[in-house]
């Protein structure tokens, strides 16, 4: 199994709700990450976690949770976002001594 | 700082070669990877190189690096219109660093 599966695929949400996205894998990796990509941009590194833990966070505003609850998942909570957030969502996955890095196929998150 | 180039457009008729082509500016970079976004997906690892390395092939998939130069190439033999696609350079300072540096993004249509 070489996949990282996020769901949902696409959300659409309102500036007052608050989501989920979620991010699962079954590799044994315990580095994860949340990279978030605007049309026509590469991705932009929001958050990584190394066994469990939170050990980078690029400066990402309060109104993005991540939670990574064990070693195959992470979650990344959404509260009060703003119509600039919406982007693509990637999660990714790699070894703890390897940047070889698998992602998956992203949610596309529209906020209205 | 940390910074790779890219050319945003190229475009090939089906069974030609491809060469997509990145600079970075990083010279304690170790490893280089080459990553391919179909549209609206994420993103798929092809292949990557290590900085000790000049060449690595794989399949249709050759990669030159000039480490002197800083200069990373993607060739893409008998081009597919499958092939066409986003692809992302990117670099890391290696174990140890999860920040991977994307370039742009070179967009490959293949004309049948």
């Amino acid at each position: 199994d070489t996949e990282v599966t996020q769901t949902p695929k696409h959300l659409v949400m309102g500036m007052t709700n608050k989501k989920s996205l979620k991010c699962e894998q079954h590799m044994g990796h315990r580095a994860m990450y949340w990279y978030k990509q605007k049309a026509k941009k590469p991705p932009e590194l929001m958050f990584v976690y190394s066994y469990e833990k939170l050990s980078i966070n690029e400066s990402v505003p309060s109104r993005f949770s991540p939670e990574c609850p064990n070693s195959s998942l992470l979650n990344l909570h959404l509260h009060a976002l703003q119509p600039e957030d919406s982007a693509l969502y990637l999660c990714a996955s790699s070894r703890q001594d390897s940047t070889e890095a698998f992602f998956g196929q992203g949610t596309r998150l529209t906020v209205v | 700082g940390e910074d790779v180039e890219q050319s945003l457009f190229l475009s090939v008729r089906e069974g030609d070669s491809s060469v997509i082509n990145c600079t970075y500016t990083d010279s304690s970079s170790t490893y280089l990877y080459w990553y391919k976004q179909e549209p609206g997906a994420g993103l798929q690892l092809l292949t990557y190189i290590f900085s000790n390395m000049d060449m690595k092939q794989d399949q249709r998939l050759t990669v030159l690096l000039n480490k002197k130069d800083k200069h990373l190439s993607l060739r893409i033999a008998d081009t597919q219109t499958g092939d066409s696609a986003i692809y992302f350079c990117a670099e890391t300072a290696g174990a140890g660093s999860y920040q991977l540096t994307f370039g742009k993004g070179t967009k490959l249509s293949v004309i049948p």
